[in-house]
């Protein structure tokens, strides 16, 4: 699966590290999405962005913060974290973020923060 | 958006067709059925979705009931390939809401 592309696919940091995660979809899509997936819990949405626009911040602590310089790429930036922020962090794209918009999600980058 | 349930664990034969239910009884007129699923510790995979009518695509099959309150996901030939935990996702907004899915077990 190429079409939505996640790097790093898995990180180790401590508390006090700065780290980015980065996510590309290759889809032409307009709309991208950060999930949070922990253990034994649901996907949880953080974060859409529509046409570079953010759209929808889920109540997400501040240590995480998004950023969308163009429809194709979207990061996710990563400051003081806490163990319990240990998770799969998920990036998806859709077509333009409409109701019933299939989203195409990445592999995924597995976070461990020690 | 609204809950859906789905049996836990199924187990399917190599070869033979896999039958995944699920129900979403408080399902609204405007809300998709959708299906992905899970490989371990990889991004979700998108199957299928559909509204009202029955679809069928080149991974699998989508059965809605008349009154939209359940629905079977069939793969019509499992592989060894297909297990994973499949999800069943009713929504009419981007809140991709993942419940707990059906753990699918393709046996040799």
């Amino acid at each position: 699966e190429t079409g939505v592309t996640q790097t790093p696919r898995h990180l180790v940091m401590g508390m006090t590290n700065k780290k980015s995660l980065k996510c590309e979809q290759h889809l032409g899509h307009n709309a991208m999405y950060w999930y949070k997936q922990s253990a034994k819990k649901p996907l949880e949405l953080m974060f859409v962005y529509n046409f570079k626009e953010q759209t929808e911040n889920n109540s997400v602590p501040s240590r995480f913060s998004p950023e969308c310089p163009n429809s194709s790429h979207l990061f996710l930036h990563l400051h003081t974290l806490q163990p319990e922020d240990s998770a799969l962090y998920l990036c998806a794209s859709s077509q333009d973020g409409a109701t019933g918009d299939t989203q195409y999600f990445g592999p995924g980058t597995r976070l461990t923060v020690l | 958006d609204a809950k859906t349930t789905q049996p836990p664990s199924m187990d399917c034969a190599e070869g033979r067709a896999a039958n995944l239910p699920c129900n979403h009884s408080t399902i609204s007129g405007n809300e998709y059925v959708y299906w992905y699923r899970q490989i371990h510790s990889q991004g979700p995979q998108y199957i299928i979705h559909g509204l009202k009518n029955n679809e069928t695509n080149e991974m699998a099959s989508l059965i809605i009931t008349e009154d939209r309150k359940s629905s079977t996901l069939i793969l019509p030939h499992a592989t060894l390939r297909d297990t994973a935990v499949y999800y069943c996702i009713v929504r009419a907004n981007n809140d991709m809401r993942f419940g707990a899915g059906t753990r699918l077990t393709v046996k040799p």
